[in-house]
């Protein structure tokens, strides 16, 4: 079956430095991979939309400054989190597509802490 | 724009109970509805999803009905246990876009 593991599970930053989180897909083909971040009260911001050999697309309030994203292969991706501050916590969550549907397949999540 | 609608934020329910979380949807295109379940800690894991009108998705007991009429996809469960007490998210995706819109999720307790 299709599976995503996300790497670190959980990290404590002082604020003003940066977080590096991995994505792995293992058994399918992730052509494209949606990144969220999941607030304490468990809503989604889509963050970015990240298909091989295409542009990435940010949404309004997230720019590739803050939050560069690398897709460079159909099994791996990995964003950054430049610049840590409280407002960035969260619970950040990599989706895997395949080329047809609409599925996602999550990850654990990397957890982000500021301190 | 598409919109996701979960109206219970928190359900409490005792084993054996029926469950049904309410879930609506807006859109102008083709959807793809989908249920996530989320157990504390983890992230989300896809439960059951439907693309066609009137169709039902069922898995692990729990069912939803995509009912256009009513755009509509409550998802339901006959008898529930301890362990599905979890964070429910309804889904949408539609044709234009391969992005999920989410539902504000329903915390399912379910007490012994």
């Amino acid at each position: 079956g299709a599976l995503v593991y996300q790497y670190p599970r959980r990290t404590i930053c002082k604020s003003g430095t940066s977080m590096r989180m991995e994505c792995q897909a293992v058994g399918f083909q992730a052509t494209s991979v949606a990144w969220y971040r999941q607030s304490p009260q468990k809503t989604f911001e889509l963050i970015a939309l990240s298909t091989v050999n295409s542009a990435i697309k940010y949404e309004q309030n997230f720019t590739q400054e803050k939050f560069p994203i690398s897709h460079p292969n159909l099994s791996f991706s990995s964003m950054t989190v430049l610049n840590a501050y409280l407002e960035d916590r969260g619970l950040y969550l990599c989706g895997a597509r395949t080329d047809s549907g609409n599925t996602l397949y999550f990850g654990e999540g990397s957890r982000l802490i500021v301190v | 724009g598409d919109s996701v609608t979960q109206k219970q934020g928190q359900v409490t329910l005792s084993e054996d109970d029926f469950l049904f979380i309410n879930c609506t949807y807006s859109t102008t295109t083709y959807p793809t509805l989908l249920w996530y379940v989320q157990y504390l800690g983890q992230g989300p894991q896809l439960l059951l999803k439907v693309t066609t009108a009137n169709n039902k998705g069922i898995s692990r007991g729990f069912e939803a009905t995509y009912d256009k009429g009513t755009t509509s996809f409550h998802l339901q469960k006959a008898s529930v246990q301890e362990s599905d007490s979890a964070v429910y998210f309804c889904a949408l995706g539609s044709s234009g876009s391969w992005q999920l819109i989410f539902g504000s999720g329903t915390q399912l307790t379910v007490m012994p």
